[in-house]
C-alpha cells in the first residue's frame, strides 16, 4: 500500500535559518503530493501541493519539488520565522476519492 | 464563506460507550472525509462520503460508522469505545472527490 515517511522532529532552528524537512513516499504510479501545516490546537491547513513529476509547489516562502526518480517531496524555506513554528505533515493522494495518506509529522520550533 | 466546522470541540467518554461526532462541510462541497489523529502521529483515513454514499474506507473496524445528510453534513459514530480511540478526529470536505480537501478544527475525544 501507499506510505509516507518524513524526518522525525523536533527540528529546532533560529530565526532566519534555512529549513529542510525530508519526505519520501511509496506508491504505484503518480500520486499527488501535499504539505499540510498544523498550528497548536488547530486542524490542518494545506500549505502547498504538486500533482505531477517535476512540479514545484510554493506558498508563503515554502517550496517543495515532486521528484519521481527519488520518490521525494522535501519541504524547504530559505528563512524561517518564529511564526512558522508548527507541525508539518507530508501526504499523498491517489485513486478514486483522493483519500490522503499522511506521514508522521515533523515538529518545527523556531527560536528568536 | 463558512469553512468546515465540527462539534463538539472536546468530549470525554467512558470505555464501552458510544459517541457521535458532527461535521458541517464547506458551502458547495459534496464530499466529506474523516480522519483519526492519535497524539503525536499523522492522521489516518477512516472513511469518505460522497453524495450520501460511502465512497471508501480505511483500515478501521465496523464499530466506526458514518452518515452523510442531504445538506452534505456528516456524522461519525463510534460504538463500544476503547481507550485507543482517544484521538483528534478530523473532518475534511471537498468540492467533489477529485478536489483538494479542507479540514475542520477537529474534535478531541478522550476515552477513560
Amino acid at each position: 500500500g501507499n506510505s509516507v515517511t518524513q524526518m522525525e522532529g523536533p527540528v529546532t532552528l533560529s530565526e532566519e535559518a534555512f529549513l529542510t524537512i525530508n519526505c519520501t513516499y511509496t506508491a504505484t504510479g503518480y500520486p499527488s503530493l501535499f504539505w499540510y501545516v498544523q498550528y497548536p490546537g488547530e486542524g490542518l491547513q494545506l500549505l502547498l501541493k504538486a500533482t505531477k513529476a517535476d512540479d514545484k509547489g510554493s506558498n508563503k516562502g515554502f517550496e517543495a519539488t515532486y521528484r519521481k526518480e527519488t520518490t521525494s517531496f522535501h519541504l524547504e524555506k530559505g528563512s524561517v520565522q518564529v511564526s512558522d513554528s508548527a507541525v508539518y505533515f507530508c501526504a499523498l493522494s491517489q485513486g478514486a476519492g483522493n483519500m490522503l495518506t499522511f506521514g508522521g509529522g515533523t515538529r518545527l520550533m523556531v527560536k528568536p | 464563506e463558512t469553512g468546515v466546522t465540527q462539534s463538539p470541540t472536546h468530549l470525554i467518554k467512558t470505555r464501552g460507550q458510544q459517541v457521535t461526532l458532527r461535521c458541517s462541510s464547506q458551502s458547495g462541497h459534496n464530499t466529506v472525509s474523516w480522519y483519526q489523529q492519535a497524539l503525536g502521529q499523522g492522521p489516518q483515513f477512516i472513511f469518505q462520503y460522497y453524495r450520501e454514499e460511502e465512497n471508501g474506507r480505511g483500515n478501521f473496524p465496523p464499530r466506526f460508522s458514518g452518515l452523510q445528510f442531504p445538506n452534505y453534513s456528516s456524522e461519525l459514530n463510534v460504538n463500544a469505545l476503547e481507550l485507543d480511540d482517544s484521538a483528534l478526529y478530523l473532518c475534511a470536505s471537498s468540492l467533489d472527490t477529485t478536489y483538494e480537501q479542507y479540514f475542520g478544527p477537529g474534535t478531541r475525544l478522550t476515552v477513560t
